[in-house]
């Protein structure tokens, strides 16, 4: 049972260019979370998604940011115009459940810099 | 204010040493987990606890919610012990997790 999935592991890009990040969640999990870890800051909450829905996107900057969980494929977290400001860890969590009351499972995280 | 805080930020250690990291919360929550980040890698779960105490190999992991308090034990420390460890509650009345800052832990040989 392969853990949660995330791609690319590292990703570079120039300012204003367009950043995908992916994860596929854990087999039989079908809510997802994307947080952010700025440079020696903490890590936030930007989005939660269950399959075909956005439920809490209170966490995710009004511009340029947006995040999708379609019916099939991984959920996809995409920074329009990237500046470096972006620059951060972004890691996913899975749960089979709406609460996070079971042990939370995490990605590896992409690493996205911005030059 | 943050709703999570942890100390200390920052931990070092000989090996063999008892440690303790502490985290408070001002929120109610439906859980509270412990997290351990090495450097440049992922994030894996070490403990979910709602009461009591919970003991993994040298790990020990208390909750008092009536203090709204956690610590995180770990006995015979070890070099690969090093990592940031996270505090991480989970909101009663949503579904995401709320983070402190992190504890910088290093033990020396």
């Amino acid at each position: 049972n392969a853990g949660v999935m995330q791609n690319p592991r590292h990703l570079v890009r120039r300012r204003g260019q367009e950043a995908r990040l992916r994860c596929s969640p854990m087999k039989g999990h079908s809510h997802v979370y994307w947080y952010r870890q700025l440079p020696e800051e903490g890590l936030k909450f930007m989005v939660y998604l269950q399959k075909e829905n956005i439920i809490d996107e209170s966490g995710m900057p009004k511009e340029r940011f947006s995040a999708e969980f379609p019916k099939e494929g991984p959920s996809i977290l995409r920074i329009q115009q990237v500046v470096r400001g972006d620059s951060a860890a972004y890691f996913c969590a899975s749960s089979p459940f709406q609460v996070m009351n079971t042990e939370a499972f995490f990605g590896q995280g992409t690493r996205l810099t911005v030059v | 204010k943050n709703e999570v805080e942890q100390s200390p930020q920052n931990l070092t250690a000989q090996e063999g040493e008892f440690i303790t990291i502490n985290c408070s919360y001002s929120v109610g929550i439906s859980a509270l987990h412990w997290l351990q980040q090495h450097p440049g890698g992922g994030i894996v779960s070490l403990f979910m606890l709602s009461s009591g105490k919970k003991k993994h190999g040298r790990l020990i992991a208390t909750i008092n919610i009536q203090e709204k308090h956690s610590s995180l034990h770990i006995t015979a420390s070890h070099p690969r012990d090093s990592a940031v460890y996270i505090c991480a509650v989970s909101l009663y009345n949503t579904d995401k997790l709320i983070f402190g800052t992190g504890t910088r832990l290093q033990v020396f040989p």
